[in-house]
Formats: C-alpha cells, structure tokens, sequence
C-alpha cells in the first residue's frame, strides 16, 4: 500500500508569494490533516479536512488556507509568504476513527 | 487546553544503556496516546498507538506504556540506529483527528 505522499519535497519562494503543497492520502484514508513543524514550535495543526470539509483549524492566520477533494487529495496554500513561513510542512492521512495518522516525507518550505 | 510535554529534551546513551522517555499529558477525553519516531528531513514514522491506561506496546528494543496523565517509551539495550528523535502525540475528545504534539526527545547512542 502507498503511503503519504507530498508534492514537491523542496520550495524556495521570496517572501510576499504565494505556495501551493499538494498531498496524496493512503487509499481509503478519507481524513487529510496538515502540521507546521519547526524547530522552535514543533509540530503544529494546522487543519484537518474530512470528506472535502474542513472539520478542524489550528490558530493560525488566514494566509493559510486549504482544501480537500473527491478523490481525498489535498492541498494547502499560503499567501503572501513571510521569512517565518520558513519550515517542514507535513501532511498526514487517518482512517478517520481515532487510531492515529500516518505522516508524509514534508515539504521543506524555505522562504528568502 | 490540551497539553503535552516531553522529557528529556535530548538524551545520550551508550550503547546498550537502557532508558525511558516520557510524555505527560494534559487533554480533555483522551482517545488514544501516539508515539512517532522522526529521522532529520524526514516526516514521522508511526511506531504506536495506547488507548487506555494500563496498556503496553512492544516492537523490538522499544516498550511504550500508559497511565491517566502519562506515557513511557521504554529503550532496552539500544543500538545507534535507535538515534532519532521520539514524538509523543495526543489525541483529544470530539470527532476531528487533530493531534497535539509534544517537542519531543532527541535521542542519540554512542557506539
């Protein structure tokens, strides 16, 4: 079985742009959620889509933005990138019932 | 809020030198305590999953155990292969599966 796969694994975007990561569930894995890690912060929530519906949201601002389709892929955008946008942005795909998520490789998102 | 905190920040071993790392945790209707092994660059690899307290979990050198507020990851007899850094993560109560994660440990064993 595939597991989680992340598009593109490396960015280098100048500040003010904007970013689009994509993210490819496990199949038959209907819940997509997106985390920030940092070496300051750690592993961060940032959103969790379930059937095409953003279900939960991290506090972050409105610059980050996601969305899920049909086929359970998804993608998050960030607007108007800042230099501390700058971090591994990881997507992890669920089964949907509590037993945990399984992590992609990440997106290392270096803004300049 | 739901919290969770990991200790040691970093920890050093020799060889064969057995530890313990631990996660407390502070969250609202635990539905299930996850640990995650993280190599540089890489995203978490899931190792396992504890529902209740009382619970244990075996894969090879490492044991990961549960109680009301906290969870230990045994290492007996490691090897430097087991260098890493060891995430602890949370699940809470209400149908999103968003996880809290603590900073975790970063583990390094000498030969």
């Amino acid at each position: 079985k595939a597991g989680v796969t992340q598009t593109p694994r490396y960015l280098i975007k100048t500040r003010g742009q904007q970013v689009t990561l994509s993210c490819s569930p496990i199949s038959g894995h209907r819940s997509v959620s997106w985390y920030q890690q940092t070496p300051g912060q750690g592993l961060q929530f940032l959103f969790e889509y379930f059937s095409e519906t953003q279900r939960n949201k991290g506090n972050f601002p409105g610059r980050f933005s996601g969305r899920q389709f049909s086929n359970s892929r998804s993608e998050m955008n960030v607007s108007t990138l800042e230099l501390g946008d700058s971090a591994l942005y990881l997507c992890a795909s669920s089964p949907g019932v509590g037993s945990g998520a399984f992590f992609g490789q990440g997106t290392r998102l270096t803004v300049v | 809020e739901d919290q969770v905190t990991q200790s040691p920040e970093a920890l050093r071993l020799q060889e064969g030198e057995s530890s313990s790392l631990n996660c407390s945790y502070t969250v609202s209707g635990l539905r299930g305590l996850f640990w995650y092994r993280q190599d540089p660059g890489k995203g978490p690899e899931f190792l396992f999953t504890l529902y209740s307290a009382g619970e244990e979990k075996e894969k090879e050198r490492l044991k990961a155990t549960l109680t009301k507020k906290e969870s230990f990851l045994h290492i007996t007899a490691p090897k430097p292969e087991d260098s890493a850094t060891y995430l602890c993560a949370a699940l809470s109560g209400g149908g999103s599966e968003k996880l809290v994660f603590g900073k975790g440990t970063k583990l390094t064993v000498n030969p």
